[in-house]
């Protein structure tokens, strides 16, 4: 089963503009969390929001969410070669414990 | 401290050959999961082990595949009879609880499976 749908699949920009993606699911969570995955292998954490917070940052990273809309956005900002990768919300099913990936938005910046 | 393994890395195999996948989670993580990544797509949840709690097998696409888990530590991925659609990356992830508490997940850098 699909719980969250990240938008948009891809996203080219220029380095150093800001990148926004976003992602939407279908049931009720009390946490959402973001992943990088570099080069189709293991993925990496980068941040969590509980369904109490609205907005969290880490560095260059704003994360936003809207649990009346089931959204929720991921913002790079001055964004570097290094971030290109693909992102990943992923949330906990029907307050389960199992986690369920969306299909993720493949980011690139071109030099 | 050391992450999550995995073995082998890659994997080739003929169809209908059976496979073996291997995880090693955090120690001390109970949570584990396992997913299946085809070439540019999403991660594809396999199974769920959590504890002493029966696992969720709801993810397996087929009664070819199988997983088990040895207590708190290693789990095995099995795949029988492989087919070529069975080529993906498997990736293994431990947290130290459940999703519903927010653990972060770490992943292992994946075994990728080819079937010819």
């Amino acid at each position: 089963s699909q719980q969250g749908e990240e938008d948009p699949q891809a996203l080219s920009i220029q380095e150093g503009e800001n990148a926004t993606m976003n992602c939407s699911y279908k049931t009720s969570i009390n946490n959402l969390q973001w992943y990088r995955q570099n080069s189709g292998r293991g993925l990496v954490h980068l941040i969590l929001i509980r369904s109490n917070e609205r907005e969290k940052h880490s560095g260059r990273l704003r994360v936003t969410l809207d649990t009346s809309k089931k959204s929720s956005s991921l913002l790079i900002t001055a964004s570097r070669a290094a971030d290109t990768a693909s992102y990943f919300c992923a949330t906990p099913l029907n307050r389960d414990d199992k986690i369920i990936f969306g299909k993720g938005t493949r980011l690139h910046i071109l030099p | 401290g050391a992450g999550v393994s995995q073995s082998p890395s890659n994997k080739v195999t003929e169809k209908g050959k059976d496979v073996e996948l291997r995880c090693d989670p955090i120690s001390g993580h109970t949570a584990l999961y396992w997913y299946r990544q085809r070439l540019g797509q999403g991660l594809e949840f396999l199974i769920y082990f959590q504890g002493n709690s029966a696992p969720d097998k709801s993810g397996l696409p087929s009664d070819r595949f199988s997983a088990e888990r040895t207590g708190e530590s290693v789990s095995t991925l099995t795949i029988q009879r492989t087919q070529q659609e069975d080529s993906a990356v498997y990736l293994c992830a431990s947290s130290l609880k459940g999703g519903s508490g927010g653990d972060t997940q770490y992943f292992g850098p994946g075994t990728r499976l080819t079937v010819l």
